[in-house]
């Protein structure tokens, strides 16, 4: 089965700042890459895909980046309703399986 | 409006068995590639199956051979049968959808996600 490793699992920002979350296969997936946003008592939302892909709706402060192994999430002057937990995917081949997480809390 | 609605779930024994309904609105459920996520409380996602538009389905080692996928096109919903069911398979159960003119294994259409709980 392919691994993803997703880090940070937390991190603390303030609004208007800038943050980065990572995700890295333990094998090449190509652009087979989703991101998810998920607030609590919610299902999961989907920002990006096809690694790099805006989703229709989604504000253009989320930007996603890589292919292959790596892949990154960047949010650009974080707003209150950003403050959630973000998943990475891959859906490369069955198991498709996500990131542990990384919680994005209000510092 | 593309929608997709689950039911289904409640509390049942382990050992016991449920079946969730995953109802499409908007789009047909059989030109789509399917997938079933759940989460157990406070937990990550876990993806569980992928039901291709064609009718084959792939499960997660954790649930093969006790929970199947089924199609009723007439009333353009998925099913979750879920058989010798453990604790360790609480949890909220999700159902998404991927248009069929993506590629990339794009599931933009999520359920609102329905709860099992397998107790005692």
């Amino acid at each position: 089965d392919i691994q993803m490793t997703q880090s940070p699992s937390s991190l603390s920002a303030s609004v208007g700042d800038t943050v980065t979350i990572t995700c890295r296969a333990s094998q090449s997936i190509s652009s087979y890459f989703n991101w998810f946003q998920q607030k609590p008592g919610k299902a999961p939302k989907l920002l990006i895909y096809a690694a790099s892909s805006l989703q229709s709706g989604v504000p253009s402060r989320f930007s996603g980046s890589g292919s292959g192994t790596d892949f990154t999430l960047t949010i650009r002057s974080l707003q209150p309703e950003d403050f959630a937990t973000y998943y990475c995917q891959q859906t490369y081949k069955t198991p498709y399986v996500f990131g542990q997480g990384t919680k994005l809390e209000i510092k | 409006e593309v929608q997709l609605v689950e039911s289904g779930g409640g509390l049942v024994q382990p050992g016991g068995s449920l079946r969730l309904s995953c109802a499409a609105s908007g789009f047909i459920v059989s030109t789509n590639n399917m997938i079933w996520v759940r989460q157990a409380p406070g937990q990550g996602l876990e993806w569980v199956s992928l039901t291709y538009s064609g009718g084959d389905t792939e499960y997660a080692d954790s649930v093969k051979g006790r929970f199947t996928v089924s199609r009723l096109n007439s009333e353009n919903t998925l099913f979750l049968q879920m058989s010798s069911l453990r604790p360790e398979d609480t949890a909220f159960y999700y159902c998404a959808a991927e248009p069929p003119e993506d590629v990339w294994g794009t599931y933009r259409t999520w359920g609102q996600g329905t709860l099992v709980l397998v107790s005692s």
